[in-house]
């Protein structure tokens, strides 16, 4: 079963605008984590956000998390080209540092030139 | 981009066959997981490895199986493959919070 579920399931956009992804979760978590997949190669991991965070950046990054609402936003803001790819949201159930990932189906983003 | 190097990139085997993918995991990265990707969908955990026990599983059968050697590398095979196993096989290494996945296998059961 899945834990993440991302919302849109795909986002166009066009160069320099703001891209917002969001995901739900089922259970409770110690941390949430947001990959980034290029066109089926491996995925590069953006960003962990730990249960006791509300906000955290990095570069273009922006992420929240809501526990009580069991939801994570990713925003990328002035988005360029580069950025078209996959993007998913990953929990580890229950806390752990090294457990296992759950993932959603992930978000594809188009980001138009 | 990635410290984690996977073996080989691309394969394609027959129905019924068996296959060994291969996982260098980054340097001092203690744990290893494998995850499969079928066309579409999010990576699905198949097991991990902590200091060459498997210590979780998914919801995999037995014919996929591991290891884990004590340079923490690690191996994934699957005997008598069915066509529902193609799909991208990736690896991912970790030492604590967050993960560092290899570029995947990308195998094909014709």
């Amino acid at each position: 079963s899945q834990q993440g579920e991302e919302d849109p399931q795909a986002l166009s956009i066009q160069e320099g605008e703001n891209a917002t992804m969001n995901c739900s979760y089922k259970t409770s978590i110690n941390n949430l984590q947001w990959y980034r997949q290029n066109s089926g190669r491996g995925l590069v991991h953006l960003i962990l956000i730990r249960s006791n965070e509300r906000e955290k950046h990095s570069g273009r990054l922006r992420v929240t998390l809501d526990t009580s609402k069991k939801s994570s936003s990713l925003l990328i803001t002035a988005s360029r080209a580069a950025d078209t790819a996959s993007y998913f949201c990953a929990t580890p159930p229950g806390g752990g540092a090294n457990s296992k990932l759950t993932f959603g189906k992930g978000i594809t983003l188009s980001v138009r030139p | 981009e990635t410290g984690v190097t996977q073996s080989p990139t691309h394969l394609i085997k027959t129905r019924g066959q068996q296959v060994t993918l291969r996982c260098s995991s980054q340097s001092g990265h203690n744990t290893v997981s494998w995850y499969q990707q079928a066309l579409g969908q999010g990576p699905q955990f198949i097991f991990q490895y902590y200091r060459e026990e498997e210590n979780g599983r998914g919801n995999f059968p037995p014919r996929f199986s591991g290891l884990q050697f004590p340079n923490y590398s690690s191996e994934l095979n699957v005997n008598a493959l069915e066509l529902d196993d193609s799909a991208l096989y990736l690896c991912a290494s970790s030492l604590g919070h967050g993960y560092t996945f290899g570029s995947g296998t990308r195998l094909t059961v014709v």
